[in-house]
Order: structure tokens, then sequence, then C-alpha cells
């Protein structure tokens, strides 16, 4: 089975850095994905991360450690636009199955 | 944009009556799915399909059928709908790189 666990909800300051984790336990593992939702939205493709290490893309960086069953994804410069869910989703196994854990609600304050 | 839409994007029904909603893609994409989304569970896969004709279940497939006759259009089926599957609907597909790519939704309403 797979159990993925991020926290319910952040808060953050615009013009910030913040740091959204994910743990995850899986029976087969590819890479691991990263989504956005805004409220009332589909959710956005925002990363793929296969190898261990950090990804940098714009103000947006997505970690993962394979060994250790985890990743990050990192904010920087937060603006208002950035309030939205995020959603950690590991992926793989025998199966191309895409498991959502339940999501990050990161609320950016003034 | 990624060729993906769900109809219909709303609907209300009562309990015991039949629901179809279907999703297609101009991708030709072999993979496609169906999620549902509800507060605190965020999404959870209700069943797949890796080609036409092939399909299979995901987390919580009970009270739900699909149907995949062929590649642009994936059909989502509640038999008989039940207020537990008032919920939204998300459509995927997915792309060359394993990344998916999501329908607009489509939120439907059991009385």
């Amino acid at each position: 089975g797979q159990n993925i666990d991020q926290p319910t909800e952040m808060t953050a300051t615009e013009g910030a850095i913040v740091q959204i984790n994910c743990t995850y336990q899986t029976s087969g593992f590819n890479g691991l994905f990263w989504y956005q939702q805004h409220a009332g939205e589909a959710p956005t493709f925002l990363s793929y991360n296969v190898l261990d290490g950090l990804e940098e893309k714009g103000r947006f960086s997505s970690f993962l450690s394979r060994s250790k069953g985890y990743s990050y994804l990192l904010l920087k410069e937060l603006q208002m636009k950035d309030s939205a869910s995020y959603l950690c989703a590991p992926y793989g196994g025998a199966t191309n199955k895409l498991i959502f854990g339940t999501g990050t609600l990161l609320a950016v304050q003034p | 944009d990624a060729g993906i839409t769900q109809s219909p994007r709303h609907k209300v029904t009562e309990t015991g009556t039949p629901v179809t909603l279907r999703c297609h893609q101009t991708e030709n994409h072999r993979y496609m799915y169906w999620y549902r989304q509800d507060p605190g569970h965020g999404l959870r896969l209700i069943h797949y399909s890796y080609g036409v004709k092939d399909t299979d279940k995901g987390e919580v497939s009970d009270g739900y059928s699909v149907s995949r006759s062929k590649t642009e259009d994936f059909l989502l089926t509640l038999e008989s709908a039940t207020s537990s599957q008032t919920s939204v609907y998300f459509c995927a597909i997915q792309g060359n790189t394993g990344e998916l790519f999501f329908g607009e939704g489509s939120r439907l309403t059991v009385l």
C-alpha cells in the first residue's frame, strides 16, 4: 500500500520562503510529483523528481531523497497568488497509478 | 492546453438515479484516470484506463464503473447515485513524461 504524509495547513508572509514537506511509503517508486491547486480549480503540474537532490525552477524548487522517502517543495519570494493547496504524489510501482496526499493548504499573508 | 474536457461540468441529481460523466481528450494518450476530491480526503483514484477496453480499479471504486470504447473517451458511471457520491470529479490524462493533465472538473450533487 501507500502512505503519504504532509502538513494540512501552513501560513507564510508575502516575500518570505516556505518549505512544504512530504514523506511517503510506497510499494514501488519511480519518482515524485508536486502539483498546485487553487480553490475551485484543477491541479496543475509543478515538478517531477526522479533522482535525489534539488531541482530548481524559478521561484519553486523541489527536493527528493529516495532512501528516506522524503521530499519537499520550496517556494521563494512568496506572492499572494501562491496561496493554494500543494499536493505531493509519489509515482510508480507495478502500475501507472498516481496516488495523491491530502495536500497542504498554504495561506500567504501580506 | 492539454486538450482534455469533461462534461457535464455541473450536475444535480437524485439518489438512485444513474449518472454518467464523460472525459474527452484530443491528445491520443494511452492512460486516463478518474479521481474524486472531497474535503479532508484530497484526490482519490476511482478507476483508470491503460488502453481501449483496458481498465482497472483505484482506491475508491465501489459504486462506480468505467468504460473506454475508444482512445479519446473515458466514461465514469454511477449506476445508482448516493449522497456519499456528492463530490468534484476530475479526469486526467498522462503525458509522455508521466505527468498528469487534469480536466476542469465535474461538480456532482446527489440529493
